[in-house]
């Protein structure tokens, strides 16, 4: 049973430039979070999606967007790329009754 | 608003001995918590978690961690940690809708 998987796992991308990413639930989860995690730095949360609406959302400008599909997977979008966007984003998902997440093992984004 | 603070940012200890690492929380509703490892350029894998029931919870590589209501702490120990215990360990607090995390505690197991 496949858990959860990302794509792509690295990407180099110029300040100003758009860039989304992609996960994929594992089977039998109906909610995703994003999260970004800086160099040293704990996981921040970006957003929830649950029946592909945003239900929550951490402290992140309107320039991180994203999208639930009815088979429950997700994208990630981030406009107007900034240097400190340069991170590793982490997917996870769960079932909606259970409160641990299964986490994916996150694409890695930099911004030149 | 919840929150998670880990007291300590690196944890050095000597191969087979004991380790506790710290993590207090704050939350205005019920619970669940959880710690999870990291090991470098992989993504999180839960540890263990407390959701509800017996306050004393187990992982299946040794590591235990206790909830405690009263001074809302949920303390990661292992009495006898080894060189592939090396790596960042995360506590997290969750309600219905979001996880959130602590800034991690590096944990360097030396021989």
């Amino acid at each position: 049973d496949a858990g959860v998987t990302q794509s792509p796992t690295h990407l180099i991308k110029t300040r100003g430039q758009q860039v989304t990413l992609r996960c994929s639930p594992k089977s039998g989860h109906d909610t995703v979070s994003w999260y970004q995690q800086a160099l040293g730095q704990g996981p921040q949360f970006i957003f929830q999606y649950y029946e592909e609406e945003e239900r929550q959302r951490g402290n992140f400008p309107d320039r991180f967007s994203g999208h639930q599909f009815p088979n429950y997977s997700s994208e990630l979008n981030v406009n107007a790329l900034l240097l400190g966007d340069s991170a590793l984003y982490l997917c996870a998902s769960r079932w909606g009754g259970n409160y641990g997440y299964t986490f994916g093992s996150g694409t890695r984004l930099t911004v030149v | 608003a919840q929150s998670v603070t880990q007291l300590d940012s690196q944890v050095p200890v000597f191969e087979e001995a004991p380790v506790e690492l710290r993590c207090n929380y704050s939350s205005s509703v019920s619970v669940y918590l959880f710690w999870y490892v990291q090991y470098p350029n992989q993504g999180l894998q839960l540890l263990l978690k407390y959701l509800s029931g017996s306050t004393l919870v187990e992982s299946i590589n040794g590591f235990e961690a206790e909830f405690n209501k009263s001074q809302t702490s949920f303390h990661l120990r292992k009495p006898s940690v080894h060189i592939s215990d090396t790596a960042e360990y995360f506590c997290a607090v969750s309600d219905r809708w979001d996880m959130r995390f602590g800034a991690g505690t590096r944990l360097t197991v030396k021989p």
